[in-house]
């Protein structure tokens, strides 16, 4: 069974930093990783998605990395601001399934 | 694109109703659509599986006559809590599935039930 680790679990930073969000998964055998925000009380919205055959991804401040072989994904972001204050989540697409199976998310703040 | 949209938003009942929550693809038609529960700093847990036209997949400990799922178009599926309790308060997030998709899951904003 697949299990999704997000490291750290909670992280408090001033504005400016640059961030680094770790998710590891036990099973290598993926398909996609997508990574989400969910800000409190409301939805997801999808980040970045790697797919099957890339390593990584950018947007904006965004740039997440994906290594099947070790089992891990980070997620990088620059420059961070108050706005970005959020839970990230990262979701794992085992081999031939579209369901995903999600960490507990990394809770971001980052204060002025 | 691929907009998925849920109604009511959020929702208090008594305890013993029975609460309707809907999920809709708005530019696009579902191959399948899922329904999943996410408790305060948890992660999102998938509850069942449906498929439009036919029986939903429930995942092992979910009730099925407790959670009732209707999926009767490729653009509607409900999720019926009934008899609800106030352990059934929760957040309860549906996503899609489109074949012509990036083979992800695009996801509703959530609902929040109180059950009081």
């Amino acid at each position: 069974k697949q299990e999704v680790t997000q490291i750290p679990a909670a992280l408090s930073v001033p504005e400016g930093e640059n961030l680094v969000l770790n998710c590891s998964f036990t099973d290598s055998a993926i398909y996609n990783l997508q990574w989400f925000r969910q800000d409190p009380g409301k939805g997801l919205t999808s980040l970045l998605l790697i797919q099957s055959s890339q390593r990584e991804q950018t947007s904006g401040r965004l740039n997440a990395s994906l290594d099947k072989s070790s089992g891990r994904s980070t997620l990088y972001i620059a420059a961070s601001q108050p706005g970005d204050s959020a839970t990230y989540l990262c979701a794992v697409y085992p081999g031939g399934s579209y369901i995903p199976t999600f960490g507990r998310g990394t809770s971001l703040i980052v204060h002025p | 694109g691929a907009v998925v949209s849920q109604h009511p938003s959020w929702v208090i009942c008594k305890s013993g109703t029975s609460v309707k929550i809907e999920c809709r693809s708005l530019d696009f038609q579902a191959t399948t659509m899922f329904w999943y529960r996410q408790f305060p700093k948890q992660s999102l847990m998938l509850m069942a599986t449906s498929n439009e036209g036919s029986k939903a997949t429930y995942e092992q400990g979910v009730e099925k006559d407790k959670f009732l799922i209707n999926h009767a178009s490729l653009t509607l599926s409900t999720l019926t809590v009934t008899s609800a309790h106030p352990e059934d308060s929760s957040f309860y997030i549906c996503s899609a599935y489109t074949e012509r998709g990036k083979e992800t899951q695009y996801f509703g904003p959530g609902t929040r039930l109180l059950v009081l």
